[in-house]
């Protein structure tokens, strides 16, 4: 099982540069995340789609774009990439849920490595 | 703002030791997730509590949800160098769109 792939794995930008990383998962799952995984700073939500079509806004949005291309896919753009996007960013997916205490699994893909000089 | 806090940040110890790691908060949570990162690899989730006073086990590991579901632990029996890697917690409140991540603990077993 495939699960959540995203891609590039490695990716080195100049400032200003742009970039889509790309994510697809294969559970049918309806809701899909992009976080960023800092030192010292833990995981944090940039944007997240709790089903397709639609897309929020989570804790660090500044910098990014999202597009839920169909149910299985959802990428994230730098517009214009800035030495402060340098992260390891992560595309996650879970089933959405219809009890609210169940807690919902959420699925991670590898990691992406992105550096921006 | 819901903030999770771990404790210890790192952890190193040798194998056959047991070791607690601790994630507090001030906000009540419907559920906690315990997950595991590896070098390289996205977290997994290794268990998740929703109510308060639960406890699980999963082989070696025991975790907990406090009674007022702010505080949970993980307490592991006899380490492995195979649980070394970084176990974050996660907070869920009425809807798990917006779970708050620990920084989380990073554990080193040494054998």
């Amino acid at each position: 099982n495939a699960g959540v792939t995203q891609t590039p794995k490695f990716q080195v930008l100049k400032t200003g540069q742009s970039m889509t990383l790309q994510c697809a998962q294969d559970m049918n799952h309806n809701s899909m995340y992009w976080y960023r995984q800092d030192p010292g700073m833990g995981l944090r939500l940039i944007y997240y789609s709790a089903s397709e079509g639609t897309t929020d806004k989570g804790e660090v949005p500044n910098g990014y774009n999202v597009s839920r291309l169909n149910k299985r896919e959802f990428s994230l753009r730098l517009e214009s990439a800035a030495p402060s996007q340098t992260s390891v960013y992560f595309c996650a997916s879970s089933e959405l849920g219809t009890d609210s205490y169940s807690g919902n699994t959420i699925y991670f893909g590898e990691g992406s490595w992105l550096t921006v000089v | 703002t819901q903030l999770l806090e771990q404790s210890p940040q790192f952890l190193s110890i040798q194998e056959g030791e047991n070791l607690t790691v601790y994630c507090n908060s001030s906000s009540v949570f419907s559920s906690l997730q315990w997950y595991r990162q590896e070098p390289g690899e996205g977290p997994v989730l290794l268990v998740t509590v929703v109510t308060g006073g639960e406890v699980k086990k999963l082989k070696r590991l025991t975790f907990q949800f406090g009674d007022a579901r702010k505080d949970s632990s993980l307490h592991i029996t006899a380490a492995q160098p195979g649980d070394t890697g970084l176990y974050l917690c996660a907070g869920g409140g009425g809807s798990n769109y917006k779970l708050t991540f620990g920084k989380g603990t990073l554990l080193t077993v040494n054998p």
